[in-house]
Formats: structure tokens, C-alpha cells, sequence
């Protein structure tokens, strides 16, 4: 089934710690996007990329770094965890053109620092 | 700059009634609006999507929402709901001009029915 496949589904860490969330779409998407999701706030940009090689930051960039060194993974690195980045974190992916087609996006990874 | 907002962050109301989810976007640019939906602990799925034509979309689970321009909004609506409508609804923009298909996120309404 074509999609996206985000891992861990759920992580508790402890603060200091590094933590690597794993996307991995088979949709030949070229562009990818990470979004943090919190009560109040909605769905944030943290980084994308529109094509393997490059990426960008979003609205929330810091604290987190991204690679695309193919076309099908987008792994988000928290290189230092702190509490406040206690959060689900939704990966997406779309074509790039704007309307063409909708975002998918994966199921989510809940993440805790402790 | 382009931003959202969604002016209700809960709408409670009973099985059967019609529903409104409010939504308003800010814009320098022509827009392509979209709601998508969030059952519990699953990731979004879309709802409708406006690119142009129409002003009244329809989109699936007997939703529609109606593009305003001069009003600036995009009020999703549904004539008589379902238990399973219970969910988070988000609202979101983008623009033909930027040639990206990023989007800029409302911070959503919880749509809860009671029976």
C-alpha cells in the first residue's frame, strides 16, 4: 500500500538525549515535510525539502535538523532533546506543485522528553 | 505571508444537527485553501480542497465549504452530522505563485458529537 511509514510510532526520551524519527514514503514523491503538532497550536512547519539533496528550513526549525539523501527518506534529527520538544510529529509528502495533488501524510510519531 | 485562522478551537453539538467550522485565511496572494481531517491518533487526511472554479466544493463524508473572497473565508459545513464526524478539523493555505505544495496550517477545531 503506497504511502508513508513514520518510526517510532511512540518514544519516551530523556532530555540531553539525540533521537532520530524516520520517514520513509514509496510514492516517488519529490518533495517532504516535517510538522510538529501541539494542543492549541496546529500543525508547524519544522523543515522540508522539495527535492532529493536540498532542504529548508520551516517555521520551527530549532533544535532540529533534517538530510534527503534520496528520494524516499527524510529522517528528523533532535541532535539535544529538551521537554519542549515533547510533541507528535507528522511527516508528509506531495509532489511539489502547489494543488496538483494533497499531502500525504504519515500516522505520527509521539515523542515525550522527559 | 500567508495565514490561517480557525475561529472556533471546540464546536460541541448533537447527532443530526448541521455544523459550521469557521475559517479565515490572510493572503498577499490567490489562494488554494484546504480542510483536512485528524481521527484520534491518526494522521490527517483530506477533506476538500478548493483551486478554483467553483466557489462551493464538495468534498467526502458529505462535507462542502464555500470559498469567500471578499470575505477572506472558507467555512467548512455539513447540513446533519454523524457520531463519527468526532475529530480535528484543520483548515489550510497555500498559492499557485509559490510553486510548492508546503502548507501553512490552521490550529484546528475539535468537532465532538454528542448522541
Amino acid at each position: 500500500i503506497a504511502g508513508i511509514t513514520q518510526a517510532p510510532t511512540s518514544q519516551i526520551l530523556a532530555a540531553g538525549r539525540r533521537m532520530t524519527l524516520r520517514c520513509t514514503q514509496d510514492m516517488r514523491h519529490n518533495a517532504m515535510y516535517w510538522y510538529r503538532q501541539d494542543l492549541g497550536l496546529g500543525l508547524r512547519l519544522i523543515h522540508y525539502s522539495n527535492t532529493a539533496g536540498t532542504t529548508g528550513k520551516g517555521e520551527v526549525p530549532d533544535g532540529y535538523s533534517v538530510s534527503r539523501a534520496n528520494t524516499d527518506d527524510f529522517p528528523l534529527t533532535l541532535a539535544s532533546a529538551v521537554p519542549s520538544q515533547t510533541s507528535v510529529y507528522f511527516c508528509a509528502s506531495g509532489t511539489g506543485a502547489a494543488g496538483a495533488n494533497v499531502l500525504t501524510f504519515g500516522a505520527g510519531s509521539r515523542l515525550t522528553v522527559l | 505571508a500567508q495565514s490561517v485562522t480557525q475561529l472556533d478551537s471546540q464546536v460541541p453539538v448533537f447527532e443530526e444537527a448541521p455544523v459550521e467550522l469557521r475559517c479565515n485565511y490572510s493572503s498577499s496572494v490567490s489562494v488554494y485553501l484546504f480542510w483536512y481531517v485528524q481521527y484520534p491518533n491518526q494522521g490527517l487526511q483530506l477533506l476538500l480542497k478548493y483551486l478554483s472554479g467553483s466557489t462551493l466544493v464538495k468534498g467526502i463524508n458529505g462535507f462542502e465549504a464555500e470559498f469567500n473572497k471578499s470575505q477572506t473565508s472558507f467555512h467548512l459545513r455539513k447540513p446533519s452530522v454523524h457520531i463519527s464526524d468526532t475529530a480535528e478539523y484543520f483548515c489550510a493555505v497555500t498559492s499557485p505563485s509559490y510553486n510548492t505544495d508546503k502548507l501553512i496550517f490552521g490550529t484546528g477545531t475539535r468537532l465532538q458529537v454528542f448522541p
